[in-house]
């Protein structure tokens, strides 16, 4: 059974600073990879997806990485803004399209000015 | 398009009382996600449709929940009695298939159905 796992579970870091958030996940026979983020009391607004056969996705000061011979994926968010202080969740999509995402329970962000 | 359309946002009930939640996907998205929040357990999948059929229910607590996807752009979840650990916020979420278009397998969710049990 696929299970996905995020460590730390928060993070407090200063404006500016150059930031990763991990995702590990046990079964590396992933189609694809998604980070989505989820601001309090909201929905969640997907950022990235990794297809398995890519090492990286980048958007903006956001890049994703992905190793899936080791089960791992990096969230790497440059210059961090108070406004990127959110909860950052990871999904695994297994197998093939059309499949459900398997979630990990996130790391909670607090950026201060 | 307007994503992921849930509702109710918020609603509040009494224990044993019926609830239903709906969802209206993105127009051309095939495959139907529905997920529930809570903090202790975080995300869970409790069932999806492709093409309106359900794939897999195994996430479904009990036989108190159910779901239905009539058609493609409409689907319930419904809880029969209800009980106070159901309390959770649910989310709908969609996709579409494909490997090589611009969006393809990207997961959009809709702003959740918060819920409630007294």
């Amino acid at each position: 059974k696929q299970e996905v796992t995020q460590i730390p579970a928060a993070l407090s870091v200063p404006e500016g600073e150059n930031l990763v958030l991990n995702c590990s996940f046990t079964d590396s026979a992933i189609y694809n990879l998604q980070w989505f983020r989820q601001d309090p009391g909201k929905g969640l607004t997907s950022l990235l997806l990794i297809q398995s056969s890519q090492r990286e996705q980048t958007s903006g000061r956001l890049n994703a990485s992905l190793d899936k011979s080791s089960g791992r994926s990096t969230l790497y968010i440059a210059a961090s803004q108070p406004g990127d202080s959110a909860t950052y969740l990871c999904a695994v999509r297994v197998h093939q399209a059309g499949t459900a995402l398997i979630f990990g329970k996130g790391t909670t962000l607090s950026v201060s000015s | 398009d307007a994503g992921v359309i849930q509702s109710p946002r918020h609603e509040v009930t009494e224990m044993g009382q019926e609830v239903t939640l709906r969802c209206k996907p993105i127009s051309g998205h095939n495959s139907l996600f529905w997920y529930r929040q809570t903090m202790m357990r975080g995300l869970e999948l409790l069932i999806y449709f492709n093409n309106n059929v359900p794939i897999d229910d195994s996430g479904m607590p009990e036989d108190r929940f159910s779901a239905k996807m009539p058609n493609a752009s409409f689907s319930t979840l419904k809880i029969q009695p209800s009980e106070p650990r159901d309390s959770a916020v649910y989310f709908c979420a969609s996709s579409f298939g494909g490997t090589t278009s611009s969006g393809a397998n990207v997961l959009t969710f809709g702003a959740g159905s918060r819920l409630t049990v007294l």
